[in-house]
């Protein structure tokens, strides 16, 4: 089973600013990463698949990069909004499809 | 736009059993693959099962610690998924989601339903 590992857990940023969250795989997962946002009382919500492909909707200041076992999410200005827990799932080698344990961005 | 709704969460006994059910609608629900996905009180993301569409063969794929106590099937003339839970104890309780599978390269949860909680205990 692959294992991914997040970090942060927390980071706190403030509004307008770049926020960088990082992934890593314990092996390869070539590009088959995704990242989902999560926000209180919500259900999760696809942003980012193939690594780097933005889902339908999801605003352009989100994007993915990276590939093999490191990968980030880069937030380019975050609103208020963007504040919630985000995970990264890989789906190289399934089953399992697996999740990091998540990085809660917060408001600094 | 697609809609899916989970029902039939509650408080079971550890030991017992307990069926979920998920509608799906927005989308053409034969060509749908589906998976649950949990959330454990406090914890992350947890994938569960995953079902193929029928004319992918309906398989069935489980995560370890389900496999052999959960079993996933899907109804396509009623438009719902069903999980079947057995033998559970206090590490299943969670919100549990069905989502759908985007496609077969990119396999990823792109529609969401609202979850619902499963509470083990006695």
């Amino acid at each position: 089973e692959i294992v991914m590992t997040q970090s942060p857990v927390t980071l706190s940023v403030s509004p307008g600013e770049r926020a960088t969250l990082s992934c890593r795989a314990s092996q390869s997962v070539s590009s088959n990463l995704a990242w989902y946002q999560h926000k209180r009382g919500q259900s999760p919500r696809l942003l980012i698949y193939g690594a780097s492909i933005r889902a339908s909707g999801v605003p352009a200041r989100f994007s993915g990069s990276g590939s093999g076992t490191e990968f980030t999410l880069t937030i380019s200005s975050l609103q208020s909004e963007d504040f919630a827990v985000y995970y990264c799932q890989q789906y190289d080698n399934w089953p399992p499809y697996t999740f990091g344990q998540g990085t809660k961005l917060e408001n600094k | 736009e697609v809609q899916l709704v989970e029902s039939g969460g509650g408080l079971v006994m550890p030991g017992g059993s307990l069926r979920l059910s998920c509608t799906l609608s927005g989308i053409n629900f034969n060509d749908a693959w589906m998976s649950w996905v949990r959330q454990a009180p406090g914890k992350g993301l947890e994938w569960v099962g995953r079902i193929k569409s029928r004319g992918g063969g309906a398989t069935v794929d489980y995560a370890g610690p389900v496999k052999g106590r959960f079993s996933i099937s899907r109804d396509d003339s009623k438009k719902t998924f069903y999980m079947d839970m057995n033998s559970l104890d206090s590490e299943d309780t969670a919100v549990y989601h069905c989502t759908t599978v985007q496609s077969v390269l990119h396999p990823v949860f792109n529609s969401w339903g609202q979850g619902t909680l499963v509470t083990v205990s006695s």
